[in-house]
Order: structure tokens, then C-alpha cells, then sequence
């Protein structure tokens, strides 16, 4: 059962666009949610991590937007560049277990 | 950097002979998950331990098991390798209790 769904499974954004990924989940007992960037041939690095106490969460050039509501949760990178082609994961986890979901993955191309 | 080591960072094994991958966790962190990752596809959790017990397992058979060292250093050990045992196996390496969770560069085993 996947309890993480991701889309879309590429994309491909112009040089200081704005990149979206989006991330649904199943599970309501998730209440820690971080998002991954992951290069070629290296293990996935922790981007930002939201938490469902917030709505929005902002890093830099990064900001995940949530809706609890819903269920749903999507990072934001704004002023693309080359340098943010990667893939990114979304995941989840259960506060106090330290088992992380993923969801599938978005490869991202950031054309100039 | 994790500050998260795994070795070896390539492996190619015949079908049917066991492997052992190895981990160094971040200095300070007492808890070691292993995660699986497919091509095209986002880590799946093996399993983690903490105070050198298994402490969570995900949907693999025992012929995956693992240990963990004093030191918090950790070894996966898969047993009658078979082809779709092809994949990057990745260390996450955590402090029992806080949320953020740091992976190594991982190991990519073939199968053959």
C-alpha cells in the first residue's frame, strides 16, 4: 500500500521559474514531513521538513505549503536554477517511530 | 556531508551468495535505519535499530538482518542474493526522539 503519492514524476522548469512538487498521504497518524533532494550516484539530503502545527514553512529559495485538511503537502522552489536538477522525494513519518514512507520521486530539470 | 559512511560504495554478487554492507553513523546518533532503493524508485524501509536491537522492520524477509555495534556502527546482511536484491542500499543514521534523519551515500549492489 502506498501511503505517499508524489507527482508529477518529471518535470521541467525554466531557469528562475518556479519549480512545484505535490505529496498526498493516506495515514493521519503522520505528523513529521520532510522533503529530499537527491543527485546522481549520492544517498537523498535533507531539504526541509515541515511539521502539521503550520501551514507553511520557508527555507531560502524552498517553502513547503500544507494542508491538513486535505491530507496534502507540496514543496516549492522558487528562482529555479540548473544546480536544483535533481530528484526530489517527499516523506512521512510517524513522530516516535523513526520508519520513514517516501513517495515516488520528481526529476527536475531546470532548463536555462 | 552526513557525516554518514557506508562501504563499500559498489558490489557485484552472484545470485545465491550472501553480502554484507557496513555503516558509520553521524557522531551522536544512536539509532541506524536501512533503506532500500529500487532504479526510479524511493527508498523503501528495511529495517533500524537502536541500543544494538532491531527496532522496526519493514516488509523484507529474513534473509535481510543486520547488526549493530557498540560504537552505533551497523552491517546489513542480505542471504541468498537474488536479481531484484539490485538496487542502492542507503543508511540513515538519527537521534532516537528527533525528527531529522541523515543518509549516507549508499551502496549499489548488482546481482548477476
Amino acid at each position: 500500500q502506498q501511503q505517499v503519492k508524489q507527482s508529477p514524476q518529471s518535470l521541467i522548469v525554466q531557469k528562475g521559474g518556479i519549480s512545484i512538487i505535490n505529496c498526498a498521504y493516506e495515514n493521519t497518524a503522520f505528523d513529521y514531513f520532510p522533503w529530499y533532494q537527491q543527485f546522481p550516484g549520492k544517498g537523498p539530503a535533507l531539504l526541509i521538513a515541515i511539521r502539521p502545527d503550520v501551514s507553511e514553512k520557508k527555507e531560502g529559495r524552498f517553502t513547503i505549503s500544507f494542508n491538513k485538511s486535505a491530507k496534502q503537502f507540496s514543496l516549492h522552489i522558487m528562482d529555479s536554477q540548473p544546480g536544483d536538477s535533481a530528484t526530489y522525494f517527499c516523506a512521512a513519518r510517524t513522530i516516535g517511530n523513526e520508519k520513514l514512507t517516501f513517495g515516488t520521486g520528481t526529476r527536475l530539470t531546470i532548463i536555462p | 556531508e552526513t557525516g554518514v559512511t557506508q562501504s563499500p560504495t559498489h558490489l557485484i554478487k552472484t545470485r545465491g551468495q550472501q553480502v554484507t554492507l557496513r555503516c558509520s553513523s553521524q557522531s551522536g546518533h544512536n539509532t541506524v535505519s536501512w533503506y532500500q532503493q529500487a532504479l526510479g524508485q524511493g527508498p523503501q524501509f528495511i529495517f533500524q535499530y537502536y541500543r544494538e536491537e532491531e527496532n522496526g522492520r519493514g516488509n523484507f524477509p529474513p534473509r535481510f538482518s543486520g547488526l549493530q555495534f557498540p560504537n552505533y556502527s551497523s552491517e546489513l546482511n542480505v542471504n541468498a542474493l537474488e536479481l531484484d536484491d539490485s538496487a542502492l542500499y542507503l543508511c540513515a543514521s538519527s537521534l532516537v526522539g528527533n525528527t531529522e534523519a541523515f543518509f549516507g551515500q549508499g551502496t549499489r549492489l548488482t546481482v548477476v
